[in-house]
């Protein structure tokens, strides 16, 4: 089983849809969890990050850590055609950044 | 404003043959990785170093070597190609900078191996 679990996609919206992305994990000792957004044919690059549990707003992105549950989510509010990427999430035990990541999901904003 | 530079984009291989990926980053980082990217399976971590002088295996380190000579040049080796290798491969670097840092990775834009 891996460490990491994420929702496979793809997913296909419309544009000002509401989107979540899931991710699931069974390493209890994860501390630090992660968004990345990757366009495609780019290297990933850091969206969101919590630290623990708790939420956390940034504009129209919303990431949540249930630690109880080993669940984190990623919400996206008015989603728009340059919001289509893969988003990865990824986890570690401390902050030296040697990180976990899910498999991905590939998100596709219809105008 | 280079970031994580790797070299070179895109290589053919056939089987057997031997290459070397660079990967050069100038935000002075102490940390730096190599991984894979395979369709459907995520990043999967191959070699990771903590430090000039030192690396350190990950999850999938078979038929890979590494070395860091320097702080800034991270390379990675195939000795001995295989069909299985064919993927793209990303190098990443972070640094600690203190309590409540992220330990951001920053990666570079890739690097696609084919082995025929």
């Amino acid at each position: 089983q891996k460490e990491v679990e994420q929702d496979p996609g793809p997913l296909s919206v419309p544009e000002g849809a509401i989107v979540s992305l899931n991710c699931t994990y069974s390493n209890s000792a994860f501390q630090y969890f992660m968004w990345y957004r990757q366009y495609s044919r780019k290297g990933p690059e850091l969206l969101m990050y919590t630290y623990s549990s708790g939420n956390k707003e940034d504009g129209r992105f919303t990431a949540q850590v249930d630690k109880s549950s080993k669940y984190i989510s990623l919400f996206i509010r008015d989603s728009q055609p340059s919001d289509s990427a893969t988003y990865l999430c990824a986890m570690s035990v401390n902050n030296a950044g040697k990180s976990t990541f899910g498999d991905g999901t590939t998100l596709t904003v219809k105008p | 404003n280079a970031g994580v530079t790797q070299t070179p984009k895109f290589r053919v291989l056939k089987t057997g043959q031997s290459m070397t990926l660079l990967c050069a980053q100038d935000m002075n980082h102490e940390y730096m990785y190599w991984y894979r990217q395979d369709p459907g399976m995520g990043l999967r971590l191959i070699h990771y170093s903590v430090g000039e002088g030192t690396t350190a295996k990950g999850e999938v380190p078979d038929g890979y070597n590494v070395s860091r000579l320097k702080k800034q040049n991270f390379l990675l080796g195939l000795e001995s190609a295989a069909p299985s290798q064919t993927s793209v491969y990303f190098c990443a670097s972070s640094s600690i900078r203190g309590p409540g840092d992220t330990g951001e990775l920053f990666f570079g834009e890739g690097s696609r191996l084919t082995v025929l």
